[in-house]
C-alpha cells in the first residue's frame, strides 16, 4: 500500500496566523498533489493542487510548496481564519488515474 | 450546474445484509470513484469507473463492488455487511481522464451497520 503521511493530525492556530499542513510521500510516480478542505458533514472540496514540476503554488491565501528531492509538500494558510476551521487532506496520484491516496488528515481549528 | 448527489444520506443495516448506495455525477462528468472515510483509515480509495467499465480498483474485499451505467450514474454494493463496513462512503465525479482534472466530491451516505 503506498502511503501519504500527513501532520500534524490536529492543529490550532490564533486568528491571522499561518497554518502550516505536511505530507511525505513514497512513490516517485505520483503525478498530482491535491489539497482539500472538509467541513462536517460535507464531502471534501478541492483548495489547491500542484504538479511536481513546480515548487511553489499560491491561490490566495493558500501555498503549496514542494520539495520533490525530499518528496514532501506542504500547505500553507496565510492570515488564518476562523472559517477555515475544517480538516484539510493531501493526496497524490499516478498518471492518469483517479486513484487517490490520501493523507489521514489535519483537524484544524482557528481561533477568533 | 447541480453536484454530485449521492442517495441515500443516512443508512441503518445489520450485519449480513447487503447495501446498494447510489451516486448521480455532475452533468457531462464520466468518471466516478468511489471512497471509503472512516476515523481509523481516512480516505480509502474503493474502485473508479470509467465509460460503464471498472478503470481502477483499490484494496477492498470482494464484498465490495460497483457498476456505472451509460447515463455515468453509479451504484455501490456491498454483500455480507460486517461491523467495520460502518463508513462514510463518498462518490466523487470528474470530467476527463486526466488525474489533474478537478474530483468534485457529493456529500456521502452514512452507513451504519449494527
Amino acid at each position: 500500500q503506498q502511503q501519504v503521511k500527513q501532520s500534524p493530525q490536529s492543529l490550532i492556530v490564533q486568528k491571522g496566523g499561518i497554518s502550516i499542513i505536511n505530507c511525505a510521500y513514497e512513490n516517485t510516480a505520483f503525478d498530482y498533489f491535491p489539497w482539500y478542505q472538509q467541513f462536517p458533514g460535507k464531502g471534501p472540496a478541492l483548495l489547491i493542487a500542484i504538479r511536481p514540476d513546480v515548487s511553489e503554488k499560491k491561490e490566495g491565501r493558500f501555498t503549496i510548496s514542494f520539495n520533490k528531492s525530499a518528496k514532501q509538500f506542504s500547505l500553507h494558510i496565510m492570515d488564518s481564519q476562523p472559517g477555515d476551521s475544517a480538516t484539510y487532506f493531501c493526496a497524490a496520484t499516478y498518471p492518469g488515474t483517479y486513484k487517490y491516496i490520501f493523507g489521514t488528515g489535519t483537524r484544524l481549528k482557528v481561533l477568533a | 450546474k447541480a453536484g454530485v448527489t449521492q442517495t441515500p444520506r443516512y443508512l441503518i443495516k445489520t450485519r449480513g445484509q447487503q447495501v446498494t448506495l447510489s451516486c448521480s455525477p455532475i452533468s457531462g462528468h464520466r468518471s466516478v470513484s468511489w471512497y471509503q472515510q472512516t476515523p481509523g483509515q481516512g480516505l480509502q480509495f474503493l474502485f473508479e469507473y470509467f465509460s460503464e467499465t471498472q478503470r481502477n480498483k483499490g484494496n477492498f474485499p470482494g464484498r465490495f463492488s460497483g457498476r456505472q451505467f451509460s447515463n455515468s450514474r453509479s451504484e455501490m454494493n456491498v454483500s455480507t455487511l460486517e461491523l467495520g463496513d460502518s463508513a462514510l462512503y463518498l462518490c466523487a465525479s470528474s470530467l476527463e481522464t486526466a488525474s489533474t482534472d478537478t474530483q468534485y466530491f457529493g456529500p456521502g451516505t452514512r452507513l451504519t451497520v449494527l
